[in-house]
């Protein structure tokens, strides 16, 4: 198993532009995350969804942040324009279904660290 | 405002030694913990979890402590080896995980000396 993959890995940007950044979850899990970690507020939940449609998105920071997934293979956050304090760590994770049990673990990618000059 | 708070950015011990992470959390609705490890350039991963209905679970070398009326929860790792450096996290759930929200506490870096 190839595990969550995200891409891209680094990305380096100015103000204004902007940023999407790409997530493949596991195979068959039926959540899919975004977090932001920063040194100041650690992970930060920004929007899950749950069989692609989006269940909580109380953490998005601002309108400028949106996310999608349009089919269960694929998510997308995007930050349009950016700023330099989005510069962060941003991880994407999923998560079986919890079958009559307790099973909230989560599978977290690599992250992308995007830097916003 | 942080539902949950791991007030140590960081704890250095020496290997063989007992390691102690704390976690606090204010929501009361919060009713299965998590804690997760990260190393440099890689994601979290899953470590250690326990249920408002227990106030310990054992994994081998990590021991998950709850104190629902103090709202506290502690990690503890005996004995500490040097591949143990590294990042945790504290996590904490509500209606017994199953929406699969997780909040995240802000981390705790431990350092593990040989």
């Amino acid at each position: 198993d190839a595990g969550v993959i995200q891409s891209p890995r680094h990305e380096v940007t100015e103000m204004g532009q902007e940023v999407t950044l790409r997530c493949k979850p596991i195979s068959g899990h039926d959540y899919l995350f975004w977090y932001r970690q920063t040194m100041m507020r650690g992970l930060e939940l920004l929007i899950y969804f749950n069989n692609n449609v989006p269940i909580d998105d109380s953490g998005m920071p601002e309108d400028r942040f949106s996310a999608k997934m349009p089919n269960a293979s694929f998510s997308t956050l995007k930050i349009q324009p950016s700023e330099p304090r989005d510069s962060a760590v941003y991880f994407c994770a999923s998560s079986p279904r919890a079958s009559g049990k307790v099973t909230d673990t989560q599978y977290f990618g690599p992250g992308t660290r995007l830097t916003v000059l | 405002d942080q539902q949950v708070k791991q007030n140590s950015p960081s704890l250095s011990v020496q290997e063989g030694r007992i390691s102690i992470l704390n976690c606090d959390y204010t929501n009361s609705m919060f009713d299965y913990f998590l804690w997760y490890k990260k190393y440099p350039a890689e994601g979290p991963t899953f470590l250690i979890s326990i249920s408002s209905i227990k106030d310990k679970n054992e994994d081998g070398r990590f021991t998950v402590f709850l104190n629902k009326s103090a709202k506290h929860l502690s990690l503890h790792i005996v004995p500490s080896q040097p591949g143990d450096s590294a990042v945790y996290f504290c996590a904490a759930s509500a209606f017994s995980g199953n929406t699969g929200k997780l909040i995240f506490g802000q981390g705790t870096t431990l350092q593990v000396k040989p």
